[in-house]
């Protein structure tokens, strides 16, 4: 199947700097690619979704001044959690999505961010 | 409301045995049903994707259903094992990919 990557894995912040989390599909273009949160012993919550060459949209509740997403290229897309806080403590996965046939969603590992 | 609720919430199987997870969906318009394995802090990785046209899908010891009437899905482990130990999703997609609703998840642990 399709790989998708991201980076870091795992990251620990102070409060009040940025994170930027990267998402690349390896093998295969994606012109829209998801960012999911998932709190522990949750499933995951979608964030935003993020088209390459345009602005992302993102779910309701979501602070699109905090979580800055960029999708440059047909490969990359980058989530910064900006001011991070303790409570944007989580993990975070992406997605990209195929286009072809079953438009299958296919997830990186996770980024587990912790901001003391 | 499109919604995917799953049962049970957390299973707990011994080695060797097999279970079945269940999931029931309202999501419409209905496009196809996956099933995910999540390792703790890993990302999901797809089992089975089923169409509407599909009732029943094998991936090694998972087998997926799909009763699309009913708007119900089962996966069904056989001859469990330790690394079966995930938390299991199952996922809707009501459009081409852009309108997935997941479920909550059934934890599943296997013991020896």
């Amino acid at each position: 199947g399709a790989v998708v990557s991201q980076h870091p894995s795992r990251v620990i912040c102070k409060s009040g700097t940025s994170v930027k989390i990267e998402c690349r599909s390896l093998d295969f273009q994606a012109t829209t690619m998801f960012w999911y949160r998932q709190f522990p012993k949750q499933s995951l919550m979608l964030m935003a979704t993020s088209n390459e060459g345009s602005k992302a949209t993102y779910e309701q509740g979501v602070e699109k001044d905090k979580f800055l997403i960029n999708h440059a290229s047909l490969t990359l897309s980058t989530l910064t959690v900006t001011s991070a806080h303790p409570e944007d403590s989580s993990f975070y996965i992406c997605s990209a999505r195929l286009l072809a046939g079953l438009y299958e969603q296919y997830f990186g590992p996770g980024t587990r961010l912790t901001v003391t | 409301k499109n919604q995917v609720e799953q049962s049970p919430q957390s299973l707990i199987i011994l080695e060797g045995k097999n279970c079945t997870l269940q999931c029931n969906y309202t999501v419409s318009p209905f496009s196809n049903l996956r099933w995910y394995k999540q390792d703790t802090g890993r990302g999901p990785v797809s089992l089975t994707i089923m169409t509407f046209s599909e009732n029943t899908k094998s991936n090694g010891r998972y087998t997926a259903t799909l009763d699309a009437d009913t708007k119900q899905s089962s996966l069904h482990i056989t001859a469990s094992q330790l690394s079966d130990s995930a938390s299991y999703i199952c996922v809707v997609n009501g459009n081409a990919g852009n309108m997935l609703t997941f479920g909550g998840g059934t934890r599943l642990m296997v013991k020896p």
